[in-house]
């Protein structure tokens, strides 16, 4: 079993849509949570950390469930600009990525 | 926020060759990077983490023989592939924390693209 595992994707969706990305991790003594968003062949860029309160910026909303190992992202409204690979990223001792998932908002 | 750089962007090599691959925090220091490498719709994997004044530690599978990591000042971290062959093609990347620990925000590098043929 894979350390961090992502919906496979890819997600197509139209302009305005709300769309939800699903992440579990098997390491129970992870500390942080993030998402990371990461345009095509480019580096990863901090999307939003992921606290156990939930929290939101903006658009984005990211939940945390420590008991079920599970962190979710959700982006409303999506735009055109939303369009990139979402890795979810666990940190423990060290640093585990997901494979990502594939978003495209189309007009 | 903080900057972390690296050159090449990219590189074209031949079978053979080695590579030297430079990471520099730009407005910080970092006792501690991070050198990951991402194949192609793949996810980004941990290579090794490069610890200023001492030795790198290489995460399972990763020839450290290979890959040459030397932490040689509080902003600069090189990775050399050695002999470099075709399988090696990849993205690398690399990234560092603010404070120098794991469990900080991590700041990537723009990733360098490795062809060898």
């Amino acid at each position: 079993r894979k350390e961090v595992e992502q919906d496979p994707g890819p997600f197509n969706v139209p302009e305005g849509a709300t769309v939800a990305f699903n992440c579990t991790y098997s390491n129970s003594a992870s500390q942080s949570f993030f998402w990371y968003r990461q345009d095509c062949r480019k580096e990863p860029k901090l999307l939003m950390s992921v606290y156990s309160s939930g929290n939101e910026d903006g658009r984005f909303t990211a939940q945390l469930n420590r008991a079920s190992q599970y962190i979710s992202l959700l982006i409303r409204d999506s735009k055109l600009s939303d369009s990139a690979t979402y890795l979810c990223v666990v940190q423990g001792n060290d640093m585990r990525f997901g494979a990502g998932t594939r978003l495209t908002v189309k007009p | 926020g903080a900057v972390v750089s690296q050159h090449p962007s990219w590189v074209i090599c031949k079978s053979g060759t080695s590579v030297k691959i430079e990471c520099r925090s730009l407005d910080f220091q970092a006792t501690t990077m991070f050198w990951y490498r991402q194949f192609p719709k793949q996810s980004l994997m941990l290579m090794a983490t490069s610890n200023e004044g001492s030795k790198a530690t290489y995460e399972q599978g990763v020839e450290k023989d290979k890959f040459l990591i030397n932490h040689a000042s509080l902003t600069l971290s090189t990775l050399t592939v050695t002999s470099a062959h075709p399988e090696d093609s990849s993205f690398y990347i690399c990234s560092a924390p603010t404070s120098g620990s794991y469990t900080d925000t991590q700041y990537f590098g723009p990733g360098t693209r490795l062809t060898v043929l």
